[in-house]
């Protein structure tokens, strides 16, 4: 089946530091792919919309400038996050559309900002 | 805009036991839905999906869904838990054209022997 992998699991970065996620599709190519963020114990939230060789869409209220998503390639996509702050401090997950319908998740990265 | 309804944040099994786990959905068209489950500090496994046809989806694991148009739902079931089913679910709706998935927030299971 389509497995997406996603690195790394898990960073402990300083504030005012950037970090980045990488989401590959291995088996297969994703236009689209879509990054989420999930704190403790709540549901996932669409964070931005990325689409290969585009810029990312992002939703309402997610700040573009802070979250750099680039997705050069029909493979991977990957999360900046700029400037990181505590609050900054989450699970990521990405997850990548293949075929018709089908989506495939990442194991996700948990960052902590200190 | 799509929305979606799990309506039980946590739910206690005993092992052996069968499962429902409710899901309910706003779509105008007809949805593409989903059920996925996510371990601690884990990523989401699909679980199963329905796109049209059959309105009972089986999946992995011994679960199996039934797409129900005339009262917006999806529950999943299983018929006998086991303790590995510990685990948050989640289901989600698509749609075709907008391509992103809505979330639930998510029922969390717990097993007890």
């Amino acid at each position: 089946g389509a497995v997406v992998s996603q690195h790394p699991s898990w960073v402990i970065c300083k504030s005012g530091t950037s970090v980045k996620i990488e989401c590959r599709s291995l088996d297969f190519q994703a236009t689209t792919m879509f990054w989420y963020r999930q704190f403790p114990k709540q549901s996932l939230m669409l964070m931005a919309t990325s689409n290969e060789g585009s810029k990312a869409t992002y939703e309402q209220g997610v700040e573009k400038d802070k979250f750099l998503i680039n997705h050069a390639s029909l493979t991977l996509s990957t999360l900046t996050v700029t400037s990181a702050h505590p609050e900054d401090s989450s699970f990521y997950i990405c997850s990548a559309r293949e075929g018709q319908g089908g989506y495939t998740f990442g194991s996700g990265t948990r960052l902590t900002v200190v | 805009a799509q929305s979606v309804t799990q309506p039980d944040i946590h739910i206690t099994v005993s092992e052996g036991a069968s499962l429902e786990l409710r899901c309910n959905y706003s779509y105008g068209a007809t949805p593409y839905l989903f059920w996925y489950v996510q371990s601690p500090g884990q990523g989401l496994q699909l679980l199963l999906k329905y796109f049209s046809g059959d309105t009972l989806v089986q999946g992995i694991k011994g679960f199996e869904a039934e797409f129900k148009r005339s009262q917006s739902s999806f529950n999943l079931r299983k018929p006998s838990v086991h303790w590995s089913d510990a685990a948050e679910y989640f289901c989600a709706v698509g749609n075709f054209g907008n391509e992103k998935l809505t979330f639930g927030t998510g029922t969390r299971l717990t097993i007890i022997p």
